[in-house]
């Protein structure tokens, strides 16, 4: 299966601060890129779809200016959560489209802390 | 229509049991039916995956059955180790595209 990296694997901040989190494809290049949130003991939850050189979609729900997507090479999407607050704290997860049989892969995930 | 429902929530087999996890959808253009497994604090880890023109596929000690007409899909865990205690979802989408991921099922093997 496709290798997905994601930076950091956890992060603690304080309220009101913006994080970052990086997620790459290291063995194929990714035209599109997916961003899940999960919460504990939950299921995933698609919050948007990143798609290379162009806006990123954002499901239903989801605050397009609080969880900034870029996706500006085929290999690396990020997501921003700006002016994060305890409620955002969760699982972060991306997943690449792509391989023989098409599949989506997933990344080792990014756990969130926001204090 | 976006949903899929699974069931049971949580399982407990004896080392060699045969846990049956059952997957139910509702929109008749999914077209892709993957099962993934998940570690805790790890993301999910493809463990197979069907398309609706077959009715089972089999990769190693995992199956997938699948009845279109009832919409719906079922994995079967052969001969079922401690090591494959985790949660596994299932999930559907069309072309590969947006995964919806089904509720997740907690299985626990004892030895």
């Amino acid at each position: 299966g496709a290798v997905v990296s994601q930076h950091p694997s956890r992060v603690i901040c304080k309220s009101g601060t913006s994080v970052k989190i990086e997620c790459r494809s290291l063995d194929f290049q990714a035209t599109t890129m997916f961003w899940y949130r999960q919460f504990p003991k939950q299921s995933l939850m698609l919050m948007a779809t990143s798609n290379e050189g162009s806006k990123a979609t954002y499901e239903q729900g989801v605050e397009k200016d609080k969880f900034l997507i870029n996706h500006a090479s085929l290999t690396l999407s990020t997501l921003t959560v700006t002016s994060a607050h305890p409620e955002d704290s969760s699982f972060y997860i991306c997943s690449t489209k792509g391989g023989l049989p098409e599949t989506q892969y997933f990344g080792p995930g990014t756990r969130l802390l926001v204090l | 229509q976006q949903q899929v429902k699974q069931s049971p929530q949580s399982l407990i087999v004896q080392k060699g049991g045969i846990p049956i996890i059952n997957c139910a959808y509702e929109n008749t253009a999914f077209d892709y039916f993957p099962w993934y497994q998940q570690f805790p604090g790890k993301g999910p880890a493809l463990l197979i995956a069907i398309r609706p023109d077959v009715s089972e596929k089999k990769e190693g000690r995992f199956t997938i059955s699948f009845n279109k007409s009832a919409k719906q899909f079922s994995l079967h865990i052969m001969d079922s180790q401690p090591g494959d205690s985790a949660t596994y979802f299932c999930a559907a989408s069309r072309n590969t595209d947006k995964l919806i991921f089904g509720t997740g099922t907690r299985l626990q093997v004892f030895p």
